[in-house]
């Protein structure tokens, strides 16, 4: 079975730091690129970062740009977000997600799409 | 303020079709194939369309999205109470480099 399992959440400071893993099983995780998103209370999705699969290409929302870090260790089959500076604004539901195989075309993001979901942790900045 | 806009809130009785729109731009769907995502309460989003029409294995074939131009649509026909959900639409979009959600929509089964 494909599986996604966040961990990591928990209730922070601001400008407090938090470190999110997703173990993902069930599939050649080393092949794929993935994905954080999130959602804050009674609000809407947004992506927050990619990281393609060998770790070389990365992109990030503007809004955590600077203060989130998102790596991955293939040989443990484990995706990551440090997350430095947290605002209440940070403040959500955070999802690991796996981008649908996209291969040699990875560059492209024609089909861009995430496929697998797991079921989130939750982050909440508050003094 | 997100690139992708969406009506908030869409309903119908059981056995209608409903549709919602998505409004973006040439950077998102102009460029790229649109996806929809269904969000049931309390849960994770699940992939419903991908790359505009395609519906992953074991979605009902009452889902059906489209697109033209900037816009898509998410049709669902045959409405059932089990798609009481919100309902997502996203691109990727070159000039932001980042993956864009829209508003989302609330489906209501009256």
């Amino acid at each position: 079975e494909v599986r996604l399992v966040e961990s990591g959440g928990g209730l922070v400071k601001p400008g407090g730091s938090l470190r999110l893993s997703c173990a993902a099983s069930g599939f050649t995780f080393s092949s794929y690129t993935m994905n954080w998103v999130r959602q804050a209370p009674g609000k809407g999705l947004e992506w927050v970062s990619s990281i393609s699969s060998s770790g070389s290409d990365i992109d990030y929302v503007d809004s955590v740009k600077g203060r989130f870090t998102i790596s991955r260790d293939n040989a443990k089959s484990s995706l990551f977000l440090q997350m430095n500076g947290l605002s209440a604004e940070d403040t959500a539901v955070y999802y690991c997600a796996r981008r649908a195989y996209c291969g040699a075309d990875c560059y492209l993001y024609y089909y861009y799409y995430m496929d697998v979901w797991g079921k989130g942790t939750t982050v909440t900045v508050s003094s | 303020q997100s690139a992708l806009t969406q009506p908030p809130s869409v309903s119908g009785t059981p056995g209608q079709r409903v549709t919602m729109s998505c409004s973006g731009s040439r950077p998102n769907i102009g460029n790229n194939a649109v996806n929809w995502y269904q969000q049931l309460p309390g849960t994770a989003p699940k992939l419903l369309i991908f790359a505009k029409h395609q519906r992953p294995s074991g979605v009902p074939e009452r889902f059906s999205g489209s697109e033209s131009g900037t816009s898509a649509s998410l049709a669902i026909s045959g409405l059932q109470s089990e798609d009481e959900a919100e309902y997502y639409c996203a691109a990727w979009d070159d000039s932001l480099n980042a993956y864009v959600f829209g508003t989302g929509t609330k489906v209501t089964v009256l």
